[in-house]
């Protein structure tokens, strides 16, 4: 079946303007994770979705990152006012339930100039 | 919350022998433990995994044992081969959440 997709899969920006990237996870996956990982780097929780659960924002670098799940299916992640260090890639996972293998996507390359 | 430190942060083999990751955790309710292979360029993918039920478990030439008391497990790779050669990352599960808590990973490169 599909696996999880990503768009786009490469942006490149202009410091200060905002961006939306957007995931689709397996169908039937209740969990989803997004992931920042800087080249080299490790993978950085972002923001983890459960079922119907609040999501876990704890990863949140700052207010200017924002996130949400539509319908327990699609997941979108907001960046306001783009600044270079947000360059990385970002990686969306899905699950089918808790503490299960996670299936990453393909991961959308930004770029903020 | 779970704190997973993963060691070594590099790793250099000849091919043909083994290699072996650690990492420790600190929730002792963990119960999953997950380990990804990142090859360069790509999305990390699940190799093996365990859970808390079990002491080890075997896949070819990968393995991952688990020591609950201690709190870590290990991913064991005998008869290495340049094509293992990637970013490896294990992963505990945190017992309030069931969120995973990624280790920061380990870079094993094989010689041929």
């Amino acid at each position: 079946g599909a696996g999880v997709s990503q768009s786009p899969s490469n942006k490149v920006t202009e410091k200060g303007k905002d961006v939306e990237l957007r995931c689709d996870p397996i169908s039937g996956h209740t969990a989803l994770y997004w992931y920042r990982q800087s080249l080299g780097q490790g993978l950085e929780f972002l923001i983890y979705f459960q079922g119907n659960s609040a999501p876990d924002k704890s990863g949140l670098p700052s207010d200017r990152f924002s996130a949400e799940r539509t319908g327990g299916s699609v997941s979108t992640l907001t960046i306001q006012r783009t600044q270079q260090e947000d360059s990385a890639v970002y990686l969306c996972a899905s699950s089918r339930d808790r503490a299960y293998e996670q299936y990453f996507g393909p991961g959308t390359r930004l770029t903020v100039t | 919350g779970e704190n997973v430190e993963q060691h070594p942060s590099t790793l250099s083999v000849q091919e043909g022998d083994s290699a072996v990751i650690k990492c420790t955790y600190s929730d002792s309710a963990s119960n999953y433990f997950p380990w990804y292979k990142q090859e360069l360029g790509k999305r990390p993918q699940l190799i093996i995994d365990i859970r808390s039920n079990v002491g080890e478990k075997k896949d070819q030439r990968i393995a991952v044992t688990l020591n609950k008391t201690a709190k870590h497990f290990s991913l064991h790779i005998t008869e290495t081969q340049p094509e293992d050669s990637a970013v490896y990352f294990c992963a505990a599960s945190e017992s309030r959440s069931d969120k995973l808590i990624f280790g920061a990973g380990t870079r094993l490169a094989v010689h041929p």
